[in-house]
């Protein structure tokens, strides 16, 4: 199946910095979502995001769904050690019922 | 809060085996998934049902079969299990209608064939 791309695919960030990350896709989205993922365990939902646009925040965390439907983007303020894990976009359209398409996922680590 | 939860985190099995992976949600979401997810091949698909005794294949559905018999359980079996069904399992759940795409998923099974 196809995947989102992701970038950058990993980051080493200090603690105290802004991060970034984008998703980009080739067809169109009515639906990007944002997870994480810890070590060993599943994907916990972080944001979603459902109009071309919106600008949603979750705490340090803020994604915007691009005006184009075809690309997401995370930003992550004064990151601290537990932001470490593995990032990952999702994009869901209505006609493939119910079906997302996964980015590859981006790895943050912090260093203090 | 939406909780998805899986039989086993851990489990270790031999080649040939029948292998059982179960999922319950307590969200009354009419739709259920399985992947897995492999180091460079992210996400995939197994299979995912969108009602009780409905299912349909996802993008790699050789070697497995569902099953969903209530509502709220949705499980992932393995006739015969192989090594390369060594992986991280995963099983989501979400809402029919409005919202369908979000999705929501249990901790996972990381299952070892030996």
């Amino acid at each position: 199946g196809q995947q989102l791309n992701q970038s950058p695919q990993s980051m080493f960030i200090q603690e105290g910095e802004d991060v970034s990350m984008n998703c980009t896709s080739s067809s169109i989205f009515n639906t990007w979502l944002w997870y994480k993922q810890d070590p060993g365990e599943g994907p916990v939902l972080l944001i979603a995001l459902y109009k071309a646009g919106e600008l949603t925040s979750n705490g340090r965390l803020t994604a915007q769904f691009g005006i184009t439907r075809k690309d997401s983007f995370l930003n992550i303020s004064a990151s601290i050690p537990s932001d470490v894990g593995i990032y990952f976009c999702a994009g869901g359209y209505t006609g493939t019922a119910s079906k997302l398409t996964f980015g590859t996922g981006t790895r943050l680590q912090v260093t203090l | 809060d939406v909780k998805v939860t899986q039989s086993s985190r851990y489990l270790v099995k031999r080649t040939g085996e029948k292998v059982f992976l179960e999922c319950v949600q307590d969200m009354d979401h009419e739709n259920m998934f399985w992947y897995r997810q492999d180091p460079g091949l992210g996400l995939r698909l197994i299979y995912f049902s969108y009602d009780v005794k409905m299912k349909e294949k996802g993008d790699i559905p050789e070697g497995y079969s569902v099953s969903r018999e209530k509502k709220e359980r949705f499980s992932l079996i393995l006739e015969s299990a192989s090594t390369n069904q060594t992986s991280m399992y995963l099983c989501a759940s979400s809402w029919a209608g409005y919202l369908t795409d979000t999705q929501y998923f249990g901790p996972g099974t990381r299952l070892t064939v030996l």
